[in-house]
């Protein structure tokens, strides 16, 4: 996805709850997509990747579907904590293997 | 050692500064990436070293000049700077990225610059 804008999207959700966080990405020659999230003052942080031949990939707590046919990727996280609380950004790698471009990251807010 | 350490923390500089900026990891990673991050804004990729050769170069401005004395060091130079070249600098490495490897990146926490 490309950067628009000067406001985060934010997603509110109640701690326990099942988060979604969606991204559309531009690049049909992408060969992996990855999430990662970050914290206040930090950098940051490898979640999950996919590689472009498969449609799900399931980690601990999270899950990444990619649906090639609208070029859509989503997280889910499973019984969402306050430390899940952060920015989500959705990346995706081109250029032999080197290059990543972030998409447009998401506020996850955790209600306690 | 997973971690990607960037100094200084932050730094301020006048536009007729020069300053470096220095990244280190010791994961033997032989890609280094340099990022820059503005408010709310995803990261922005500037360069790319790959054994210890500039790879990618994302067109950016020559007051930027980017070194990668060994496979574990990293720096940015900065020269001339203007004010809208505040931001945050993120340092990032990861495996062989010639080899199809995971895409997975370590980030340092970033140097954050304030140009005036």
């Amino acid at each position: 996805g490309e950067s628009v804008g000067l406001h985060l999207p934010t997603l509110s959700v109640q701690e326990g709850d099942n988060s979604i966080i969606n991204c559309a990405y531009s690049n049909s020659a992408s060969d992996y997509f990855i999430w990662y999230k970050q914290e206040s003052g930090k950098g940051p942080q490898f979640i999950i990747d996919i590689r472009s031949n498969m449609d799900k990939r399931q980690g601990q707590r999270v899950t990444v579907l990619l649906n090639k046919t609208v070029k859509h990727l989503s997280l889910q996280i499973a019984a969402t904590q306050p430390g899940d609380s952060a920015v989500y950004f959705c990346a995706e790698r081109t250029g032999g293997y080197q290059k990543v471009t972030f998409g447009t990251g998401t506020k996850l807010q955790v209600i306690p | 050692d997973t971690e990607v350490t960037q100094t200084p923390k932050h730094l301020v500089m006048g536009m007729t500064n020069k300053k470096s900026l220095k990244c280190e990891q010791h994961m033997g990673h032989r890609a280094m990436y340099w990022y820059k991050q503005k408010a709310k804004k995803p990261p922005e990729l500037m360069f790319v070293y790959s054994y210890e050769k500039l790879s990618i170069n994302e067109s950016v401005p020559s007051r930027f000049s980017p070194e990668c004395p060994n496979s574990s060091l990293l720096n940015l130079h900065l020269h001339a700077l203007q004010p809208e070249d505040s931001a945050l600098y993120l340092c990032a490495s990861s495996q062989d990225p010639g080899t199809g490897a995971s895409p997975e990146q370590f980030f340092g926490p970033g140097t954050r610059l304030t140009v005036l």
